[in-house]
């Protein structure tokens, strides 16, 4: 059974660039939330996304965006990065919205200078 | 909206003691009461969850209480071992989990020392 997995693992962008991270689920998933880590902090959620479509959002501006593709893959962008931003970004997938438990990802630690 | 607050953010204890991690959390209608462990550099995992219709719930080592009256709940290591330092967050939720919508504490870093 193939974990969650994420790319890239590290990156660095300058402030007002966009960025992309990606995220494959686990086997057997269809639905991928996605959470912002920042140093020393809990992670904090994004959103989630479920057939599709965006089924749930947390505090985060319209920057912050998303696709989830008929695999169950899923995408999350960033634009117009902030210095704030700088975080390590987790996914995590669930099997059709039950059970409660999130399986993560290793994240992706995006540096914005 | 939902607020997690945990306690301590850090810990230690002596190989073989026992550790206690509590967390309050502010909305009422939170339902869900996941723990997870996050060892240096690794993902977050799940080692043990509760539900609001269940006052406690165990797991080998492992126990979560849960107070709703109080609105706050802990987690509980007995005989702790070194490979149990590690980063603990509790988490909430009020759809029980089914949306990926958890609000995390902060974390306790948790020291065991052989």
């Amino acid at each position: 059974e193939t974990g969650v997995t994420q790319s890239p693992t590290h990156l660095i962008k300058t402030r007002g660039q966009q960025v992309t991270l990606r995220c494959s689920s686990q086997s057997g998933h269809n639905t991928v939330s996605w959470y912002q880590q920042a140093l020393g902090q809990g992670p904090q959620f994004i959103f989630q996304y479920y057939r599709e479509e965006e089924n749930g959002r947390g505090n985060f501006p319209p920057r912050f965006s998303g696709l989830q593709f008929p695999n169950y893959s899923s995408e999350l962008n960033v634009n117009a990065l902030e210095l704030d931003d700088s975080a390590l970004y987790l996914c995590a997938s669930s099997p059709a919205r039950v059970s409660g438990e999130l399986f993560f990802g290793e994240g992706s630690r995006l540096t914005v200078l | 909206g939902e607020n997690v607050e945990q306690h301590p953010s850090t810990l230690s204890v002596q190989e073989g003691d026992s550790a206690v991690i509590k967390c309050t959390y502010s909305d009422s209608a939170s339902n869900y009461f996941p723990w997870y462990k996050q060892e240096l550099g690794k993902r977050p995992q799940l080692i043990i969850d509760i539900r609001s219709n269940v006052g406690e719930k165990k797991d080998q080592r492992i126990a979560v209480t849960l107070n709703k009256t109080a609105k706050h709940f802990s987690l509980h290591i007995t005989e702790t071992q070194p490979e149990d330092s590690a980063v603990y967050f509790c988490a909430a939720s009020s759809d029980g989990g089914s949306q990926g919508n958890l609000i995390f504490g902060k974390g306790t870093k948790l020291s065991v020392k052989p």
